[in-house]
């Protein structure tokens, strides 16, 4: 079975800072990695997926994520963050395997919150 | 439409009450999610559709509920002789290919 872990439930930081968002992952077959951010009372959005190739994946609002197959880690990433990136942020994992479902069955971490201050 | 729409978006239900929540997908997605958000927790899987058919259920908690997805396109989750445990956000995602989108979800408290 597949399993996540965010490695810290809240991040407080200074507006104009960089940022990392720790995630690590169980799996004993390859996995697609996401991250998914949700603003209060949105729905999840997407940030970025790795699926295969480069390990250095490129999402939106300039984050950027790493895939570490030995140290099964997927890290998310921002040089400078700014107030509106305040939010909670999820890693989840899925099975590239399972066909139709690789992209929405997914295992999701606990979430961190990310609180950037002025 | 323009995205994964989901309703009503806040539910208040009384213990034992039955509850159906309502999940229109973005038109022409096959693949349709269900999950579970409990409070301060990340998102768990209940079931899949692929149109009309259920194909996975795996992550349903127990036989008070089942979702029906009949026409292939919208879909509802029921929740029999509701719990104060099943006070959680339910969200609905829907994919085509590659991506999956998800609605802003139902908060369902159970009093």
């Amino acid at each position: 079975a597949q399993s996540v872990t965010q490695l810290d439930s809240q991040v407080p930081v200074f507006e104009e800072a960089p940022v990392e968002l720790r995630c690590n992952y169980s799996s004993s077959v390859s996995v697609y990695l996401f991250w998914y951010v949700q603003y209060p009372n949105q729905g999840l959005q997407l940030l970025l997926k790795y699926l295969s190739g480069s390990t250095l994946v490129k999402g939106i609002n300039g984050f950027e994520a790493e895939f570490n197959k030995s140290q099964t880690s997927f890290h998310l990433r921002k040089p400078s963050v700014h107030i509106s990136d305040t939010a909670e942020y999820f890693c989840a994992v899925s099975d590239p395997s399972s066909g139709g479902t690789s992209y929405g069955k997914l295992t999701f971490g606990q979430g961190t919150i990310l609180t950037v201050h002025p | 439409g323009a995205g994964v729409s989901q309703s009503p978006r806040y539910k208040v239900a009384k213990r034992g009450q039955d509850v159906a929540l309502r999940c229109d997908p973005i038109s022409g997605h096959v693949s349709l999610f269900w999950y579970q958000q409990a409070l301060g927790q990340g998102p768990e899987f209940l079931t899949y559709f692929q149109n009309e058919a259920q194909l996975d259920k795996s992550g349903l908690p127990s036989d008070r509920f089942f979702a029906e997805r009949p026409e292939g396109s919208v879909s509802t989750l029921k929740i029999q002789r509701t719990q104060q445990e099943d006070s959680a956000v339910y969200l609905c995602a829907s994919s085509l290919i590659r991506e999956a989108f998800f609605g802003q979800g139902t908060r369902l408290t159970v009093v």
